[in-house]
């Protein structure tokens, strides 16, 4: 069964537009990560955030974690269009574990 | 620097044949995992290894699916004999966990985009 539930299903903003993407999970982890995935390609990471941290920042993206409500968020700010992708948010209980993915949010952004 | 390589990239077979996929980690990484993504299912772990050791093949959906990782830079991934609900995209992943580090990125291959008629 899934862990992560992403929120909402699918976004569609304008180009320079903030985007923010939800991901709730059910059990206790170690790591959280979000990938993104272009239309027919494989995954890329995007960024790591550790259960004792509570914000990280990498460029345009900004991730929040709050291990209380077992949720996090991703925020992408002056959105591209060639931030048109899927975003995954994905849970591990421990290093070299598997990771445990959400459904995943389609973003759309249009010029 | 090469990521992970995965071969084929498309594969079309029939129902009961026997379906091999390949999977070259990045050089140095001691964890490599096999994914399955489907729309019905989304992404969803088969069986992962840790220095060449399986260590949970919990997700392999039945006795027709078997992995193995015959040394550090290549695994496989096999179907034998596959059926049309085996079409999905498999992603093979790799990862360095150092030692007393609790972190590690997984960084996945191109996929497999496998379909069975």
């Amino acid at each position: 069964s899934q862990q992560g539930e992403e929120d909402p299903q699918a976004l569609s903003i304008q180009e320079g537009e903030n985007a923010t993407m939800n991901c709730s999970y059910k059990t206790s982890i170690n790591n959280l990560q979000w990938y993104r995935q272009n239309s027919g390609r494989g995954l890329v990471h995007l960024i790591l955030i550790r259960s004792n941290e509570r914000e990280k920042h990498s460029g345009r993206l900004r991730v929040t974690l709050d291990t209380s409500k077992k949720s996090s968020s991703l925020l992408i700010t002056a959105s591209r269009a060639a931030d048109t992708a899927s975003y995954f948010c994905a849970t591990d209980a421990q290093a070299g574990t598997a990771l445990i993915f959400g459904k995943g949010t389609t973003l759309s952004v249009s010029s | 620097d090469a990521g992970v390589i995965q071969s084929p990239r498309h594969e079309v077979t029939e129902m009961g044949q026997e379906v091999t996929l390949r999977c070259k980690p990045i050089s140095g990484h001691n964890s490599l995992f096999w994914y399955r993504q489907t729309m019905m299912r989304g992404l969803e772990l088969l069986i992962y290894f840790n220095n060449n050791v399986p260590i949970d093949d919990s997700g392999m959906p039945e006795d027709r699916f078997s992995a193995k990782m015959p040394n550090a830079s290549f695994s496989t991934l096999k179907i034998q004999p596959s059926e049309p609900r085996d079409s999905a995209v498999y992603f093979c992943a790799s990862s360095l966990v150092a030692s007393g580090d609790n972190t590690d990125t997984q960084y996945f291959g191109p996929g497999t985009r496998l379909t069975v008629l």
